[in-house]
């Protein structure tokens, strides 16, 4: 079955701290692994991505670390401020596109100002 | 900047009733797909349509569930004879394909509860 683990489940984090979220997948087929983060009352909106290609990919304070062996991926967020708080879903799809994802449970982050 | 939008924002019915959900794609987007989002827990994928063509179906969506996009753009979720357990957030998303893969865009979201 395909499924992908995030945790933690929540996450509190003080203002320019550090905020990192882990996923794992057990499919070795996914090949397409974006984040989502969602506000309340509203659809989630993509954030960053990655392909099995590359170990890193960084936009702005958020990176994605992806580590292929282990079939974990995580996202960091530097500088954490408190208008990143907010629920974050990892995601994976097969195919090279988006297509049908499988989402991760999310994670609530808390940034303490 | 027109997104995806989706019509009703909130839904509340009585179990037993028929409800439909209207979808709005981003213009030009032949991607369409429904999600389904329960309180606390990710996005569920429920079925894809690329134009008009339904092209995947979660095993999600039973037979009270039917989905429609009628000439490739905007799309309709019915649920029939509605039960308690349908009471959730329902997403609509939408996007290009590219040779490379696409970008899922996401609607607000119609959130539905049975009583």
């Amino acid at each position: 079955q395909q499924q992908v683990k995030q945790s933690p489940q929540s996450l509190i984090v003080q203002k320019g701290g550090i905020s990192i979220i882990n996923c794992a997948y057990e499919n070795t087929a996914f090949d397409y692994f974006p984040w989502y983060q969602q506000f309340p009352g509203k659809g989630p909106a993509l954030l960053i991505a990655i392909r099995p290609d590359v170990s890193e990919k960084k936009e702005g304070r958020f990176t994605i670390s992806f580590n292929k062996s282990a079939k974990q991926f995580s996202l960091h967020i530097m500088d954490s401020q408190p208008g990143d708080s907010a629920t974050y879903f990892c995601a994976a799809s097969i195919g090279g596109s988006a297509r049908q994802l499988t989402f991760g449970s999310g994670t609530q982050l808390t940034v303490l100002p | 900047d027109t997104g995806v939008s989706q019509n009703p924002r909130h839904k509340i019915t009585k179990r037993g009733q028929n409800v439909t959900f209207r979808c709005d794609p981003i213009s030009e987007h032949n991607r369409l797909y429904w999600y389904r989002q329960t309180l606390g827990q990710g996005p569920e994928f429920l079925t894809y349509f690329q134009n008009e063509a339904q092209l995947e179906k979660s095993r999600l969506l039973s037979d009270r569930f039917s989905a429609e996009r009628p000439k490739g753009s905007f799309s309709t979720l019915e649920i029939q004879r509605t039960e308690q357990g349908d009471s959730a957030m329902y997403l609509c998303a939408s996007s290009l394909r590219r040779d490379r893969g696409d970008t899922q865009y996401f609607g607000p979201g119609t959130r539905l509860t049975v009583l």
